[in-house]
């Protein structure tokens, strides 16, 4: 099935480990973004890439880093996770940087750390 | 500056019920509106949008209209399902690259 696939889908993880969450695309789009949401709050743009290669600050950038080395993926890096960062994580693309008819959403990543 | 503000959950209704999900904006200039839902287990899909002023989106007996006097876009439904269960999210955007989303509504319809 064509779309976005994120990986894992569930994580704990202990308060200083280190993670990576991975976005995979299969659209050929250009555009990817993670984003986060927590209870009480809409999704919040982490980061985002407007081509491999490239990556650009969202909203929310502290304490994540992320890379595009290969268009179709799009990874999310906590070096040193903290309970704040507990939440579900989710991956987006798109073909143009004007996403009038939407993204393309994975299924998201549910993350806790204790 | 820009965000969305929905009605907070959960909504639960029996099968055949309408179904109104409240939201308003706030933004400056003339945004694009969306609705988008979330299945369970599944990413977020648009579900229908509307780009200017009265303009009403519609998808699966879903309804929406853009209204600048109230600068509010309800999502309605004149007959819930079972399948319809799922989140729904309202979003907004300006430039097309920026989306601002509502907190989502949870909705569950029962038999």
């Amino acid at each position: 099935n064509a779309g976005v696939t994120q990986t894992p889908k569930f994580r704990v993880l202990k308060t200083g480990q280190s993670m990576t969450l991975l976005c995979a695309q299969d659209m050929n789009h250009e555009y990817m973004y993670w984003y986060r949401q927590d209870p009480g709050m809409g999704l919040r743009l982490i980061h985002y890439s407007v081509g491999e290669g490239t990556t650009a600050k969202g909203e929310v950038p502290d304490g994540y880093n992320v890379s595009r080395l290969k268009k179709q993926n799009f990874l999310l890096g906590l070096e040193s996770a903290a309970p704040s960062q507990t939440s579900v994580y989710f991956c987006a693309s798109s073909f143009g940087g004007q996403a009038w008819d939407g993204y393309t959403f994975g299924s998201g990543t549910r993350l806790t750390v204790v | 500056g820009d965000s969305v503000t929905q009605m907070e959950g959960p909504v639960t209704l029996s099968e055949e019920a309408f179904l109104t999900i409240n939201c308003t904006y706030t933004a400056t200039g003339y945004p694009s509106l969306f609705w988008y839902v979330q299945y369970p287990g599944e990413g977020l899909q648009l579900l229908l949008k509307a780009t200017k002023a009265d303009d009403k989106g519609s998808n699966k007996g879903f309804e929406a209209t853009y209204r600048k006097e109230t600068t509010s876009f309800h999502l309605e439904k004149g007959s819930v399902q079972v399948s319809d269960s799922a989140v729904y999210f309202c979003a907004l955007s300006r430039t097309g690259n920026q989306f601002y989303f509502g907190t989502g509504t949870s909705l569950t319809v029962i038999p």
